[in-house]
């Protein structure tokens, strides 16, 4: 069974302009979650969809925002990207529906803000 | 406001010593408490626990649960080089509409040395 897959790994971008990161949840996964990890803060909650309805949603600006599809595929947009930004941007599915199902995780989007 | 709190930050241990790392949470809503190890991109599942007192195993690592002192421990033995990882504690604290939202630690940075 295929993992979460997140496109692209790696992402340089300028200051101002916008991003958008894609996700692939493992099949049969309806649950996408999105954090973003960086030395500092550590791993923190972006936000969590289901069914494509966002149920959740972490301490964040408005300049994120995403969306799932009605495959279960989400979207990961940020605007008007700030230095602060840079982080990898880890996307993570799971059964949820079912009592208690664990993330599981893809190997993360590496953005970098200049 | 939910907090999971991890000890130690940093570890280093010879190839065949006995690790203990602890997680401490105060959380509303508590759900389950997960255990990942971070190499290098993604957080890999190894536990999950939702009952206290209840030992998980899976070969050299086992965990255990307890849910009137609010702590986890994750203990490795015969550890190998390849156990050297960031070792990550969260905790799944369910939202509004079974919401799914963990709840990370700092980590345990482990390093085995040969």
């Amino acid at each position: 069974k295929a993992g979460v897959t997140q496109t692209p790994r790696y992402l340089i971008k300028t200051r101002g302009q916008q991003v958008t990161l894609s996700c692939s949840p493992i099949s049969g996964h309806r649950s996408v979650s999105w954090y973003q990890q960086t030395p500092g803060q550590g791993l923190q909650f972006l936000f969590e969809y289901f069914s494509e309805t966002q149920r959740n949603k972490g301490n964040f600006p408005g300049r994120f925002s995403g969306r799932q599809f009605s495959n279960s595929r989400s979207e990961m947009n940020v605007s008007t990207l700030e230095l602060g930004d840079s982080a990898l941007y880890l996307c993570a599915s799971s059964l949820r529906g079912r009592e208690n199902s664990p993330l599981h995780f893809g190997n993360g989007t590496r953005l970098t803000v200049t | 406001e939910d907090k999971v709190v991890q000890s130690p930050l940093s570890l280093v241990v010879h190839e065949g010593d006995t690790v203990t790392l602890n997680c401490s949470y105060e959380v509303t809503n508590f759900r389950s408490l997960l255990w990942y190890k971070q190499e290098k991109k993604a957080p890999t599942f190894l536990f999950m626990l939702t009952s206290s007192g209840i030992e998980k195993k899976s070969g050299r690592l086992s965990s255990i649960l307890d849910k009137k002192e609010l702590f986890s421990i994750l203990n490795i033995t015969a550890t190998q080089t390849g156990d050297s990882a960031v070792y990550l504690c969260a905790v799944d604290t369910e939202g509004v509409q079974g919401a799914q939202k963990l709840v990370f630690g700092q980590g345990t940075r482990l390093t085995i040395n040969p």
